[in-house]
């Protein structure tokens, strides 16, 4: 099956530094990524839509010059958090969807802990 | 507007019990039903989805999903709990759509009680 990666895992990083989160697509083209934020116990928020080549589309309430999505290429999408702080800690998921024609599904990363200290 | 609701929290089963948690979706066009299970601290792990067809899907550990329309409806079950089965579970829409990123509900906590 389609896999998704994101990297790393888990970051710790301190408060006012810019931590960048990957994720890819392992074994598919992804014409589009989405990410996602998890606050505990809480379902997932969709914080944006990233289009390979293109501007990302944020939902509304999210701070795109804070969370800056990059999405070069049609296996990589990149979310950084600009000056992180504590409040932004949370678990990051992306998920990407096969860009072949009448693929449904969406595939999801194992998600990204940041902690800011 | 687009939604998905869950409308239990928390739901406590014995082991060896059946169990049925529910989900209900609002959305504007031809709905494709997932769910979902996590386990604290891990990614998603898809259950079981619904695109067209049999209305009553089968999916990994043992669970099934039945789609209604009607009830605008695809609540998730399995006749036996077992422990391990204790986890958060995701209920979620989406579109053909290329571009169309899921919509979750809030999730039901599942325990399991010896």
């Amino acid at each position: 099956g389609a896999v998704v990666s994101q990297h790393p895992s888990r970051v710790i990083c301190k408060s006012g530094t810019s931590v960048k989160i990957e994720c890819r697509s392992l074994d598919f083209q992804a014409t589009t990524m989405f990410w996602y934020r998890q606050f505990p116990k809480q379902s997932l928020m969709l914080m944006a839509t990233s289009n390979e080549g293109s501007k990302a589309t944020y939902e509304q309430g999210v701070e795109k010059d804070k969370f800056l999505i990059n999405h070069a290429s049609l296996t990589l999408s990149t979310l950084t958090v600009t000056s992180a702080h504590p409040e932004d800690s949370s678990f990051y998921i992306c998920s990407a969807r096969d860009h072949k024609e009448g693929a449904y599904e969406q595939y999801f990363g194992p998600g990204t802990r940041l902690t800011v200290t | 507007a687009q939604s998905v609701t869950q409308p239990d929290i928390h739901i406590t089963v014995s082991e060896g019990a059946s169990l049925e948690l529910r989900c209900n979706y609002s959305y504007g066009a031809t709905p494709y039903l997932f769910w979902y299970v996590q386990s604290p601290g891990q990614g998603l792990q898809l259950l079981l989805k619904y695109f067209s067809g049999d209305t009553l899907v089968q999916g990994i550990k043992g669970f099934e999903a039945e789609f209604k329309r009607s009830q605008s409806s695809f609540n998730l079950r399995k006749p036996s709990v077992h422990w391990s089965d204790a986890a958060e579970y995701f209920c979620a829409v989406g579109a053909l759509q290329a571009g169309t990123a899921l919509i979750f509900g809030k999730g039901t906590t599942l325990s399991v009680s010896s």
